[in-house]
């Protein structure tokens, strides 16, 4: 399968600053990328679907200013947490897929990156 | 009401029992369905895509009905290794196209 990378993977930090994490496809070129969270024994949640090219597309709570999403090629997107709180504190899951015909193409997952806001 | 809905367990079992996942979805638009299996920390790797005419991989048997809107994984023959959480996955059209929908995961914990 494709493999995404997800830069850093861990990260700690204070309140108030502000976190950016890569995400990579590194052997295709990805037209749609995805971003979840995942809170402690919950679900995958979906944040955000982008296109490269275009603005994010965010899912209904999620706040577009605070989640700053940037799909500005076709091998990179990232997501830019903005005056991070302890509430932002969860693993935050890139996803990757070549492109949407209307049928299913794969998605591929990165490893995730887990941030914790002090 | 959830998208994806799935009895979160934990399933707690021996090596070689057979152990059932049930998983129901709510959006009758939902255009292909999966399961994925997560370890502590890490990522969800794909399991199995499920199809209405049933598929087999090995010990892993999915089942899809499209009528009742039900998924379904069995496990045979389990393994250590399979200790894990299974999550049922179902692919829904959104503003951007569509996208992998995921369930709240089901925990099994197979013991010697």
């Amino acid at each position: 399968g494709a493999v995404v990378s997800q830069h850093p993977s861990r990260v700690i930090c204070k309140s108030g600053t502000s976190v950016k994490i890569e995400c990579r496809s590194l052997d295709f070129q990805a037209t749609t990328m995805f971003w979840y969270r995942q809170f402690p024994k919950q679900s995958l949640m979906l944040m955000a679907t982008s296109n490269e090219g275009s603005k994010a597309t965010y899912e209904q709570g999620v706040e577009k200013d605070k989640f700053l999403i940037n799909h500005a090629s076709l091998t990179l997107s990232t997501l830019t947490v903005t005056s991070a709180h302890p509430e932002d504190s969860s693993f935050y899951i890139c996803s990757a897929r070549v492109e949407d015909r209307g049928s299913y193409n794969e998605q591929f997952f990165g490893p995730g990156t887990r941030l914790t806001v002090l | 009401r959830k998208e994806v809905e799935q009895d979160p367990g934990p399933f707690n079992v021996p090596e070689g029992a057979t152990v059932a996942f049930n998983c129901t979805y709510s959006n009758s638009a939902s255009q292909s369905f999966f399961w994925y299996r997560q370890d502590c920390r890490k990522e969800p790797k794909l399991l199995m895509s499920v199809y209405s005419s049933g598929n087999e991989d090995g010990r892993f048997t999915a089942q899809l009905n499209r009528a009742s809107q039900y998924i379904s994984l069995l496990i045979r023959d389990s393994k250590l290794s399979d200790s894990a959480t299974y999550l049922c996955v179902v692919n829904l059209p959104n503003q951007a196209g569509t996208a992998l929908i995921f369930g709240k995961g089901t925990t099994l914990s197979v013991s010697s």
